[in-house]
């Protein structure tokens, strides 16, 4: 069965600090892909990333970099500099590649940005 | 450019009352899914369909069901509702090839079961 699991509920910065959501995933699956989302107040959802699981390249995209590591099953999210409209609730998700796209949820981080 | 339309967007229900949740979607995705978003939780699958004619329970099936009678539509049935359906419902779709960016979200039912 496969499982997503961040630890952080909260997190609360000032302007301009880094933050790291941690995901940790369990699947028995050798092929997975994995997936985090930004939920802003407004309430929808925004996809931001998708990894492979054969493809363990770290990305950076503008203030946002990922690094994923099999070896811990972690798929960690660093948002740099933040700014105030970077504050909503993240979620990592998985989906194992013969589960017909089904997504796990993990739980959510909420990340408060203040000025 | 639609892409997931849900409808209503908020709705209040009695206990006991039914309704449907409608989700439509223009972009020929095979796939839909229905899920569930509780109070500070993250989303839970309800049902999903792989194609018209084909639905599969998912994690929380109970007090529900659904139909796939096209491939655009995939409306959520909730009979006889209870408060623990009070929810923030998200329907989704995506291709069947299509894991390049994701899965596209409608923006959701607010509902409220009192």
């Amino acid at each position: 069965a496969q499982k997503v699991t961040q630890a952080q509920t909260e997190i609360s910065v000032v302007e301009k600090e880094d933050v790291t959501l941690d995901c940790v995933y369990e699947t028995r699956d050798t092929t997975y892909y994995l997936f985090w989302y930004k939920q802003p107040p407004s309430g929808e959802l925004v996809f931001l990333i998708r990894r492979n699981s054969f493809d363990e390249q770290n990305e950076i995209s503008g203030r946002y970099s990922w690094n994923f590591q099999k070896s811990t099953s972690s798929f960690n999210f660093t948002i740099t500099a933040s700014q105030v409209v970077d504050s909503a609730v993240y979620f990592c998700a998985l989906s194992e590649a013969d589960s017909w796209g089904k997504l796990q949820f993990g739980a959510g981080t909420q990340v408060v940005v203040t000025p | 450019n639609a892409g997931v339309t849900q409808t209503p967007k908020f709705r209040i229900l009695k206990i006991g009352q039914s309704m449907t949740l409608q989700c439509t979607q223009d972009m020929n995705h095979n796939y839909m899914y229905w899920y569930r978003q509780d109070p500070g939780m993250g989303l839970k699958l309800i049902y999903y369909s792989v194609g018209a004619g084909i639905t599969d329970k998912g994690e929380v099936p109970n007090g529900y069901n659904v139909s796939r009678s096209t491939t655009e539509d995939f409306p959520l049935r909730l009979e006889l509702a209870a408060p623990s359906q009070t929810s923030v419902y998200f329907c989704a779709s995506r291709g069947r090839q299509d894991y390049n960016y994701g899965y596209t979200f409608g923006s959701g039912t607010r509902l409220t079961v009192v």
